[in-house]
């Protein structure tokens, strides 16, 4: 079975500084999907960013970049320029490509601090 | 509609009580989810339909959980005779395609279910 760990139960940032999120996960498959996603108070998940197995390029959406390392089984978040509307709890999710559910992790809380 | 709904946003259950949740999926959106979020920690998958058909319920933690789509767009999840420990949100996701892409999947605003 597949696990997700989100080492970091809380972490915190200044205004306008970046912080990296660490994301580990456990699969005997080569080809899948890695997600973050940002639940903020309201508790509605939003996508932030996804990341594809079989692509050695690691995505970026914006501020939000991560770094894919396939080996490692590795998938940490980076969040340049903080915003305080950036505070939210983060999930790291595993999905396989045959599989319509994923997993996630434990979450880590980021504070931003103004 | 413009997002996945869930209702009720919050129900108090007395232990023993039957409870259903709803969700409505995004319009046109095969692929429906339901998850399981205890307080501090990362969702728990319990079931997923494509259209009407549950294809999994590994998830769903005993015979007292039920998930149904009759018609392939609305979705309930039922517990029968709740008990403390089934206190939490309740997530329903859903998604326009099945697995060959890195799909998102489009989450509602939960359920917190408190039973006392």
């Amino acid at each position: 079975a597949q696990t997700v760990t989100q080492s970091q139960p809380e972490m915190s940032v200044q205004e306008a500084e970046t912080v990296t999120l660490s994301c580990t996960y456990d699969t005997s498959e080569s080809d899948y999907y890695l997600f973050w996603y940002k639940q903020p108070p309201s508790r509605q998940m939003i996508l932030v960013i996804r990341q594809e197995a079989y692509k050695q390029q690691n995505a970026t959406e914006n501020r939000f970049s991560v770094n894919f390392q396939k080996a490692a089984k590795s998938f940490s978040l980076k969040i340049s320029d903080s915003q305080l509307g950036d505070a939210a709890m983060y999930f790291c999710a595993y999905r396989n490509t045959n599989a319509g559910k994923s997993t996630f992790g434990d979450g880590t809380t980021l504070t931003v601090k103004p | 509609g413009a997002g996945v709904s869930q209702s009720p946003r919050y129900k108090v259950a007395k232990r023993g009580q039957d409870v259903a949740l709803r969700c409505d999926p995004i319009s046109g959106h095969v692929s429906l989810f339901w998850y399981q979020q205890a307080l501090g920690q990362g969702p728990e998958f319990l079931t997923y339909f494509q259209n009407e058909a549950q294809l999994d319920k590994s998830g769903l933690p005993s015979d007292r959980f039920f998930a149904e789509r009759p018609e392939g767009s609305v979705s309930t999840l039922k517990i029968q005779r709740t008990q403390q420990e089934d206190s939490a949100v309740y997530l329903c996701a859903s998604s326009d395609v099945s697995f060959s892409r890195a799909t998102e999947a489009f989450f509602g605003q939960g359920t917190r279910l408190t039973v006392v």
